[in-house]
């Protein structure tokens, strides 16, 4: 079984300066790792996801993440928010090897940009 | 464009009364989830649905059940519903093939259910 820990619940930021969402992971087999946004009264969108390859991956809206296997962690980046990136932001896992591609999640985290 | 329809956005029930919560999408999608969202506890899965008639129990099944009588319908049903029902219910779907387990999840907008 695998675990999601997502260590902010909440992240206030000011327009235009960098974030850093933090989560580790904990998995007895390998995983693929998500990154999801939801904003407000919408169902949730894929940001970006880690698969196999580089390390650094890049999504959509400006956001990286980086995938650190010592220390199990999958941090999500961006170096100048803006008040759009205002939403909830949830980080996920999938075991590698199971057809049906079944998330388990992290406990999300709010973002919210100041002007 | 959409893909993933959550019939209702917004129920009101009553304890103890059945409750349908219905899921349709339209990209021909093997696999089917539902999810509940509280804050602070993130996405838990209640059921996921691999093909029609098919069904497995997720990390929080009890007091839930689901029907898939058709590959675009999964319907999450609450026999009798409870105060501790009330949550945002996400349904989601995702092809099967490719590598496995790395396909990506087309959420629904949610449906927020009150058990008064």
């Amino acid at each position: 079984a695998q675990s999601v820990t997502q260590l902010d619940s909440q992240v206030p930021v000011f327009e235009e300066a960098p974030v850093e969402l933090r989560c580790n992971y904990s998995s007895s087999v390998s995983v693929y790792l998500f990154w999801y946004v939801q904003y407000p009264n919408q169902g949730l969108q894929l940001l970006l996801k880690y698969l196999s390859g580089s390390t650094l991956v890049k999504g959509i809206n400006g956001f990286e993440a980086e995938f650190n296997k010592s220390q199990t962690s999958f941090h999500l980046r961006k170096p100048s928010v803006h008040i759009s990136d205002t939403a909830e932001y949830f980080c996920a896992v999938s075991e590698r090897g199971t057809s049906y591609g079944k998330l388990t999640f992290g406990q999300g985290t709010i973002l919210t940009v100041h002007p | 464009d959409v893909k993933v329809t959550q019939s209702s956005r917004y129920l009101v029930k009553r304890t103890g009364e059945k409750v349908f919560l219905e899921c349709v999408q339209d990209m021909d999608h093997e696999n089917m989830f539902w999810y509940r969202q509280d804050p602070g506890l993130g996405l838990r899965l209640i059921y996921f649905s691999y093909d029609v008639k098919m069904k497995e129990k997720g990390d929080i099944p009890e007091g839930y059940s689901v029907s898939r009588e058709k590959k675009e319908r999964f319907s999450l049903i609450l026999e009798s519903a409870s105060t501790n029902q009330t949550s945002m219910y996400l349904c989601a779907s995702s092809q099967r093939g490719g590598l496995s387990g790395a396909n990506v999840l087309t959420f629904g907008a949610g449906s927020r259910l009150t058990v008064l």
